[in-house]
């Protein structure tokens, strides 16, 4: 079993529309879980990180963490063309050290 | 620097050469991250950095691959003997706090491809 799994996708939203965005990941253990952002053909870059159960905003995008169903999602909100792009969720738990575990990512695609 | 600089970007080598790719970070970051991301795929983390130290090395694939940050700052990733399953684009990344805030600043890749 991945350590972090998503849905490989590709998750098509119109223009204005809501995009969620869903990771699981196995170890219990695991404290700090992290959104990044990668643009085809770029490098990933740190949207949102979320470390306690319930949601995190940041402007049009929120984080919600369920650590006792071992889910972490992120909802982005009035999406945008520019928002297209692969999102990679991230975790680390104790048992990594300092070991970011990045999933294989969702690729969003937002319709105009 | 300015951001993490990685060198060269492009690399084309025969199967059963070595490698060696290079990753300037951020200065003043402490940790160092190497990762292998293959197309359409999330970085598969290889080993990491805090300073010179390399706490954790269990992503390496084989013991073809080795990496280096003697002095605390710049590091390489070696590959002996590379084959076709090597091929993929290698990102470092730095962090200050890494573990504690999430932030991984990442370089522009170094994209190895084996003939």
């Amino acid at each position: 079993q991945k350590e972090v799994e998503q849905n490989s996708g590709p998750l098509s939203v119109p223009e204005g529309a809501i995009a969620s965005l869903n990771c699981t990941y196995s170890d219990r253990g695991s404290q700090s879980f992290f959104w990044y952002r990668q643009y085809s053909g770029k490098s990933p870059e740190l949207i949102m990180s979320i470390y306690s159960n319930g949601d995190k905003e940041d402007g049009r995008f929120t984080a919600q963490l369920n650590k006792a169903s071992q889910y972490v999602s992120l909802l982005i909100r009035d999406s945008q063309p520019s928002d297209s792009a692969t999102y990679l969720c991230a975790v680390i738990s104790d048992n990594y050290g300092q070991n970011f575990v990045f999933g294989p990512g969702t690729r969003l695609s937002v319709l105009p | 620097g300015a951001g993490v600089s990685q060198s060269p970007r492009y690399k084309v080598t025969k199967r059963g050469q070595d490698v060696t790719l290079r990753c300037d970070p951020i200065s003043s970051h402490a940790t160092l991250y190497w990762y292998q991301q293959a197309l359409g795929q999330g970085p598969e983390f290889l080993t990491y950095f805090n300073y010179e130290a390399q706490p954790d090395k269990s992503g390496l694939p084989s013991d073809r691959f080795s990496a280096e940050r003697p002095e605390g700052s710049i590091s390489t990733l070696t590959i002996q003997r590379t084959e076709q399953r090597d091929s993929a684009m290698y990102r470092c990344a730095s962090g200050s706090l890494a573990g504690v805030t999430g932030e991984l600043f990442f370089g522009e890749g170094s994209r190895l491809t084996v003939l």
